[in-house]
């Protein structure tokens, strides 16, 4: 079982929408966790980092549900250049040194 | 300030070859982590370096090895390459304990034929 799984999609959803992606880690002592945004043939970019208690920037919104190693990510008002994949990162102990990657969840956001 | 900037973009190799890949880090950053990314997946972490010393390793075997610098730049080295190495290779900066500020490079595409 891979530490970090997501949903492949790819998600097809229209301007103007709400798509909401979710990733589940297998870790339970997994410390920091984090939504990167990955372009085609680019490298990720940090796009939020996720609290229990949730957080909010703009049009996304991330949430952590320790309890049941889940987290999620809300995109409203979704946006042509919100396309792009987006990658579930994880820090786990020992060492907390690597960022452990999903294997990335593709939104295309149509006209 | 200056990115994370890796050379070359783009690279074709023969199996059973030796390649090294570069990595200069982003001005103030002391630490570099290096990431294999394979087609449709997410990037793997290979190992991470830390005052010239490596002090992270994800699962790669030793044939995977590399080295940081006094000025913090990193160099990968894969030796007797296998078709399955290619990737986009990424090296990520960072300042040693800082977790949210990694910083990427547009990476490495290393094609094995």
């Amino acid at each position: 079982r891979k530490e970090v799984e997501q949903d492949p999609g790819p998600f097809n959803v229209p301007e103007g929408a709400t798509v909401a992606f979710n990733c589940t880690y297998s870790n339970s002592a997994s410390q920091s966790f984090f939504w990167y945004r990955q372009d085609c043939r680019k490298e990720p970019k940090l796009l939020m980092s996720v609290y229990s208690s949730g957080n909010e920037d703009g049009r996304f919104t991330a949430q952590l549900n320790r309890a049941s190693q889940y987290i999620s990510l809300l995109i409203r008002d979704s946006k042509l250049s919100d396309s792009a994949t987006y990658l579930c990162v994880v820090i786990s102990p020992p060492g907390r040194r690597a960022l452990t990657f999903g294997s990335g969840t593709r939104l295309q956001v149509q006209p | 300030e200056t990115g994370v900037t890796q050379s070359p973009t783009h690279l074709i190799k023969t199996r059973g070859q030796q390649v090294t890949l570069r990595c200069s880090s982003q001005s103030g950053h002391n630490t570099v982590s290096w990431y294999q990314q394979a087609l449709g997946q997410g990037p793997q972490f290979i190992f991470q370096y830390y005052r010239e010393e490596e002090n992270g390793r994800g699962n790669f075997p030793p044939r995977f090895s590399g080295l940081q610098f006094p000025n913090y730049s990193s160099e990968l080295n894969v030796n007797a390459l296998e078709l399955d190495d290619s990737a986009l290779y990424l090296c990520a900066s960072s300042l040693a304990g800082d977790l949210y500020g990694y910083t990427f490079g547009s990476g490495t595409r290393l094609t094995v034929v």
